[in-house]
């Protein structure tokens, strides 16, 4: 049973720029979110889906960022118009729909230059 | 807004002690409770869930909740220097009775000297 992965591990770009990351939760796993975290601080909730559905969304995510799971696998994470403010590590993690625990993957490092 | 607040340290104990770490969150509904290890450059890696008053003990970790005081500590007994790492204690939200995001406090560092 492999964990959840992410890719790219690590993406620089210009600021300006549009990036997509993208991100595989465990097999059997419905539910599926995403996370970011910047130095010094605990990972901040962005979005949620269950299935393919979008069910929540955090108010940190901006209209720059919109993230799809068209059939409710994998997940994409899109930022628009990359800042300086998006640099961070992008985490995902999943869980089943029975229990609480989420596992997240390695990560997505962006750093916007 | 729920909070979950931890001491940042960073927590020093020798090889061999007992390591404490505290957290306090601010919402009196909060039922689940999770520590997250998380390595230098690394992500967070799930070592205790506890949902219960009481104690939960797994191997060297015992998780330790107190509902009426908004209190969840993690006690990591034999602290080994691989113990080395920044403790996360999260809350989670449910959404309208099932599971949703999780809040995370910002971290206690531990640093475990041989």
């Amino acid at each position: 049973d492999t964990g959840v992965s992410q890719d790219p591990r690590h993406k620089i770009t210009k600021r300006g720029q549009n990036v997509t990351f993208r991100c595989d939760p465990i097999s059997e796993h419905n539910r599926l979110y995403w996370y970011r975290q910047t130095l010094g601080q605990g990972p901040e909730f962005l979005t949620y889906f269950q299935n393919e559905a979008q069910l929540e969304k955090s108010r940190l995510l901006s209209d720059r960022f919109s993230a799809e799971r068209p059939k409710g696998s994998f997940s994409t994470l899109e930022i628009q118009r990359t800042e300086q403010g998006d640099s961070a590590m992008y985490l995902c993690a999943s869980s089943a729909d029975r229990g609480y625990e989420q596992y997240f993957g390695p990560g997505t490092r962006l750093t916007v230059t | 807004q729920k909070e979950v607040e931890q001491n940042s340290g960073p927590l020093s104990v020798p090889e061999g002690a007992i390591a404490s770490l505290n957290c306090t969150y601010s919402d009196r509904v909060s039922q689940s409770f999770f520590w997250y290890r998380q390595y230098s450059g690394k992500s967070p890696e799930l070592i205790m869930s506890i949902y219960s008053n009481g104690d939960k003990e797994d191997g060297r970790f015992t998780a330790q909740l107190n509902k009426a005081s908004q209190y969840v500590s993690l006690l990591i007994r034999d602290s080994q220097p691989s113990d080395s790492a920044t403790y996360l204690c999260a809350v989670i939200v449910l959404y309208g009775g099932s599971q949703g995001n999780l809040i995370f406090g910002k971290g206690t560092k531990l640093s475990v000297k041989p």
